[in-house]
């Protein structure tokens, strides 16, 4: 079965620099790939999803990259601010029609003024 | 706005008793889903609906059932009650039968089970 995997629980980073966050995933390459953003006692929202031929999908400060060679999705944030700290999930599509999702554990950003 | 609304935010309840979690979407949505989230593990998949009256197992069904009678409600029932079971449970609906759509989540309900 799909396996996927965020590989830090937590980043800390100051206010400013660019946060980078990693989604690795096993067995099949999946259709797409999804990155929400989930703040304490809260729903996830969605924030990006980019296609299995797209390398790269832009959206303000934010920026997903998707290497089917290396199973993996690399997640920027740039120029970050306080107002950035939360939990960012990954989420794969789980293989069926449906719109089912795998997803990660999460990364909790925290970043300091 | 697509608003993806639950029942309570805070739920306390007792081993053994039936739970009733009731989830309500205003946009039309054909896919509903239920999930729970625990330190640790995630978010995990516990069934989902693509119709009414249709429903599919996720990944943990055991101890749950659901119901989607109308198209904009999905409700998850815990049968009997059990302390496992005290976690964040989240429900999401999508537009139209294409997978690739965005996941809308509700806002979650803590349960807790004593």
């Amino acid at each position: 079965s799909q396996k996927i995997e965020q590989n830090s629980e937590a980043l800390n980073i100051q206010e400013g620099k660019t946060a980078t966050l990693t989604c690795n995933y096993t067995n099949y390459s999946p259709a797409y790939l999804q990155w929400y953003r989930q703040d304490p006692g809260r729903g996830p929202v969605f924030l990006l999803l980019i296609r299995e031929n797209e390398k790269e999908k832009r959206k303000e400060r934010l920026k997903v990259t998707f290497d089917t060679t290396l199973k993996q999705s690399l997640f920027h944030i740039t120029a970050s601010q306080p107002a950035d700290s939360a939990t960012y999930l990954c989420a794969l599509d789980g293989g069926g029609s449906q719109g089912n999702l795998i997803f990660g554990k999460g990364t909790k950003l925290s970043v300091k003024p | 706005d697509v608003k993806v609304t639950q029942s309570s935010r805070y739920l306390v309840k007792r081993t053994g008793e039936k739970v009733f979690l009731e989830c309500v979407q205003d946009m039309d949505h054909e896919n509903m889903f239920w999930y729970r989230q625990d330190p640790g593990l995630g978010l995990r998949l516990i069934y989902f609906s693509y119709d009414v009256k249709m429903k599919e197992k996720g990944d943990i069904p055991e101890g749950y059932s659901v119901s989607r009678e109308k198209k904009e409600r999905f409700s998850l029932i815990l049968e009997s009650a059990s302390t496992n079971q005290t976690s964040m449970y989240l429900c999401a609906s999508i537009p139209g039968l294409a997978g690739d759509n965005e996941q809308f989540f509700g806002p979650g309900t803590r349960l807790t089970v004593l």
